[in-house]
């Protein structure tokens, strides 16, 4: 059965620190793997995509990382920020034309 | 560009009315699909359709569920005869061309409250 599953479900930091999201999946045959971030209230918004061949991928302050032997990837930020706070979801996509499995999300609070 | 539209942003139906819910595609995406999203769960899968033309329907409920993309105008979700099982957020999102590569957008969603 093809999932994602996501860890902490949900996370608190203080300001600055740094944190990393984890998201682990059994979707097969894998094609990509996505990193979104959704504001409350609003519609995710792509972090990063990630192929087969690409280990780690950054955008900012804003890392991921793939196992795809392992069939794994977290999401690592640093010097979080108090907007850092939404849902980050990790979404998994196999060949075909519709074909992305989402995890529920970690949702990260970042406080002064 | 204006991303991709959704309206209303919230809506509010009594028990047994219907909703239609909009979504324009960016400028450019001949595909939209529509995800459903119960609070505290992760985005579902409901249709996937192009112009004039349902490719997927295979997460949309057999019942009271409808969606359509005219040749013209925005993509719609209808719910005939809501029930509060119904209240959720939709998402849409578009793509340039078939499969969910680089491009593919999400709108900002409707909150639909059955009441």
């Amino acid at each position: 059965k093809n999932q994602v599953e996501q860890s902490p479900q949900s996370l608190i930091i203080l300001e600055g620190k740094n944190c990393t999201l984890q998201c682990n999946y059994t979707v097969s045959p894998f094609s990509n793997l996505r990193w979104y971030k959704q504001d409350t209230g609003r519609g995710p918004v792509s972090l990063t995509i990630m192929t087969f061949s690409e280990n780690t991928k950054s955008n900012g302050r804003y890392t991921a990382t793939l196992d795809a032997d392992t069939k794994q990837s977290s999401l690592h930020i640093t010097a979080s920020q108090l907007s850092d706070s939404a849902s980050y979801i990790c979404v998994v996509r196999t060949t075909g034309a519709n074909n992305l499995f989402f995890g529920t999300g970690t949702r990260l609070t970042v406080i002064p | 560009n204006a991303g991709v539209m959704q309206n209303p942003r919230h809506l509010v139906r009594r028990r047994g009315q219907e909703a239609r819910l909009r979504c324009s595609p960016m400028k450019g995406h001949s595909h939209v699909y529509w995800y459903r999203q119960l609070p505290e769960e992760g985005l579902k899968f409901m249709v996937y359709l192009q112009k004039e033309n349902i490719i997927d329907e295979s997460g949309m409920p057999k019942e009271r569920f409808s969606a359509e993309f005219p040749k013209e105008g925005p993509s719609i979700l209808r719910i005939q005869q809501v029930v509060r099982g119904d209240s959720a957020a939709y998402f849409c999102a578009s793509s340039p061309s078939a499969g969910t590569g680089d491009g593919y957008t999400f709108g900002s969603g409707t909150r639909l409250t059955v009441v």
